[in-house]
């Protein structure tokens, strides 16, 4: 069965912390992995990564995939508080596959 | 581009009352897809349609559940008869490519509670 982990599945930090968000997975035909970011709303598109090794930068935030070891990782430099959200990852086969997110409260 | 549009924001219906979400998706998308997030099983996938057809409904909890796609720029999502465990927040995708594994555009969701 095809699975998508996240980790941590909370994370509190002060305002300038560095963090770095996990996702691995266990799927059949690997076309892409995305990350969204979920405030109180709809998901909104962050990243996406099809080729290993290669970082997709945006602003403070950053994202690397590895397919031989089946995971990606997502930094976000000198948090803000606006930076509290639910990130979520997930596996492109033939669907998306979503993790449970990593819920993310940056604190002035 | 307004987005994708889903009706109604918020519902509260009673248990065993059919219920009927809709969705409007951005246009010139040719796949929508309709999830289903909680606090325990997170975003699962429902069903997929593109160009109007359902490809994929193995998401679809029980027959209570269906999906229609009359046309390009409308779909409704109906539960029929509700339950209790059927609360949760719906949102809608769209997508103009492979939309599979590319980036979808996500409604602002209804969110749905069975008494």
């Amino acid at each position: 069965e095809d699975k998508v982990v996240q980790s941590p599945l909370s994370l509190v930090v002060h305002e300038g912390d560095t963090v770095t968000l996990n996702c691995s997975y266990e799927v059949t035909n690997f076309r892409s992995l995305l990350w969204y970011k979920q405030e109180k709303k709809a998901p909104t598109f962050l990243f996406m990564l099809t080729s290993s090794g290669i970082e997709k930068k945006s602003g403070r935030l950053s994202s690397i995939l590895d397919k031989k070891e089946l995971f990606s990782i997502l930094n976000i430099t000198a948090t803000q508080t606006g930076d509290s959200a639910i990130y979520l990852c997930a596996v492109g086969t033939d669907k998306l596959i979503f993790g449970t997110g990593t819920r993310l409260q940056v604190f002035p | 581009d307004a987005g994708v549009i889903q009706s109604p924001r918020h519902e509260v219906t009673e248990m065993g009352q059919e219920v009927t979400l809709r969705c409007k998706p951005i246009s010139g998308h040719d796949y929508l897809f309709w999830y289903r997030q909680t606090m325990m099983r997170g975003l699962e996938l429902l069903i997929y349609f593109n160009n109007n057809v359902p490809i994929d409904d193995s998401g679809m909890p029980e027959d209570r559940f269906s999906a229609k796609m009359p046309n390009a720029s409308f779909s409704t999502l109906k539960i029929q008869p509700s339950e209790p465990r059927d609360s949760a927040v719906y949102f809608c995708a769209s997508s103009p490519l492979a939309g599979t594994y590319n980036e979808q555009f996500f409604g602002p969701g209804t969110r749905l509670t069975v008494l």
